[in-house]
């Protein structure tokens, strides 16, 4: 069965800290993996991809990803949270002809 | 601004009504997905539409439907409305149905 867990419901970093979002999957094919995140009253935005290659990979707004085949995971991170990073963040599969499975979500609050 | 456009932005209804969403996709995307964002459940995919065509459905209730027309853009129905329902209602289209999809604003429906 297809499946994303994103372990953590709630985290609270302060700013300035270091970021880190689980995201674990169970799927059939060999998948894309995407971090999407949604902002207060706005709808989803792309934040990063892995179709192939190098298994670190780099998005938008100083995020970074490591897929980690061995252990089925995709996991996010940030060096440095800013206060604007308090979003909800969507870890997501998917695979060529198939659908996106979505995880649950995980919420950042960032305290000053 | 994902290109996908999603009408209306908010809805508030009551129990036992119906109504209709509106979704216009990317420029060139064939690709419609429907998905349900509510509290308790995270995000939900509902159906998707691949040029006109039902390509894949998933946790739609029979009380929902949806069609995708010749100009691609889709519409969602949702009738006898529940309490339940209220929910944010997403849109995304991708060009080929696979891999990377952008997602609208969403239409935030509110029953009461």
């Amino acid at each position: 069965a297809q499946s994303v867990t994103q372990p953590d419901i709630h985290i609270t970093v302060s700013e300035g800290a270091s970021l880190e979002l689980r995201c674990n999957y169970s799927y059939g094919a060999t998948p894309y993996l995407f971090w999407y995140v949604q902002s207060p009253g706005q709808g989803l935005q792309l934040l990063l991809k892995y179709f192939s290659g190098d298994t670190l990979v780099q998005g938008i707004k100083g995020f970074e990803a490591e897929f980690k085949r061995s252990q089925s995971s995709f996991n996010l991170r940030k060096p440095s949270v800013h206060w604007s990073d308090a979003a909800e963040y969507f870890c997501a599969v998917g695979a060529e002809g198939q659908n996106f499975v979505f995880g649950p979500g995980t919420r950042l609050s960032v305290l000053p | 601004d994902s290109g996908v456009t999603q009408t209306p932005k908010h809805l508030i209804t009551a129990t036992g009504q119906r109504v209709t969403l509106r979704c216009s996709p990317r420029s060139g995307d064939l690709s419609v997905y429907w998905y349900q964002q509510s509290l308790d459940q995270g995000l939900q995919f509902l159906i998707q539409y691949y040029n006109g065509e039902e390509r894949a459905k998933g946790n739609i209730l029979e009380r929902f439907s949806a069609q995708q027309f010749p100009d691609l853009h889709s519409e969602l129905n949702l009738s006898s409305l529940e309490l339940g329902d209220s929910a944010l209602y997403f849109c995304a289209s991708s060009v080929e149905g696979r891999g990377r999809a952008f997602f609208g604003q969403g239409t935030r429906l509110t029953v009461v």
